[in-house]
């Protein structure tokens, strides 16, 4: 079984400074079968990155991901104060298959 | 407006059955795989239950396997879970999600809790 570790578990950081969190794979992912999501307190999670590095329909390109193989990365280049939230990577296995997802990092306003 | 909207939740003892359910709309249930993700209270998200269009194919969770069931009615656009043998740790709000066609979901509910309690 792949597990995801995200780091760091939480990141506190300011409005208009950069984000960049990472999520790492006990083995070898398939990069077009990694995901990101946001989740904001009380709400569902939310759809942002997918394939790596490919933004969800109505995404602002401010987020972006990066990566492969083991180590993947999700950048907010300059955050807005809606993007404090609980960030989670998730990854599809094919064989046996299963979805697993990172325990999440929590981004803080500082 | 694609949306899922989930209903049959509550408080349910330990070794009880309940069954949650999920009515789509605003595209064609019967096409894509459907799939369940619960999340414990202030944990993390964890994916249960999958199916797919025809609903000939059923994947589960290990902690699951035997418990649930996953099914749909795509003549009402419709999916089901239907939890037996409900334990104390299957408490948590279970999302019905869409599959996104890269093993990853695009479209979530707004959630449903189950509360299993004595």
């Amino acid at each position: 079984e792949t597990v995801l570790t995200q780091s760091p578990g939480t990141l506190s950081l300011s409005p208009g400074e950069r984000a960049t969190l990472s999520c790492r794979a006990s083995q070898s992912v398939t990069s077009s079968l990694l995901a990101w999501y946001q989740q904001k307190p009380g709400q569902a999670p939310r759809l942002l990155i997918y394939g790596a590095s490919r933004r969800a329909i109505g995404i602002p390109d401010r987020f972006s991901g990066s990566g492969s193989g083991t180590d993947f990365t999700l950048t907010i280049s300059r955050l807005e104060p809606e993007d404090f939230a609980v960030y989670y990577c998730q990854q599809y296995v094919r064989s046996p298959p299963a979805y697993t997802f990172g325990q999440g990092t929590k981004l803080e306003i500082k | 407006e694609v949306s899922l909207v989930e209903s049959g939740g509550g408080l349910v003892q330990p070794g009880g059955s309940l069954r949650i359910s999920c009515v789509a709309s605003g595209f064609p249930l019967r096409i894509d795989w459907m799939h369940w993700v619960r999340q414990a209270p202030g944990k993390g998200l964890v994916w249960v239950s999958s199916i797919n269009g025809y609903g000939s194919n059923t994947r589960y969770v290990d902690s699951v396997k035997g418990r649930f069931t996953i099914s749909r009615d795509n003549a009402e656009d419709t999916v089901h879970l239907e939890m037996n043998s409900l334990r104390a740790e299957d408490t948590a709000v279970y999302y019905c999600v869409k599959d996104g066609g890269f093993g990853n979901f695009d479209v979530w509910g707004q959630g449903i809790l189950v509360t299993v309690s004595s």
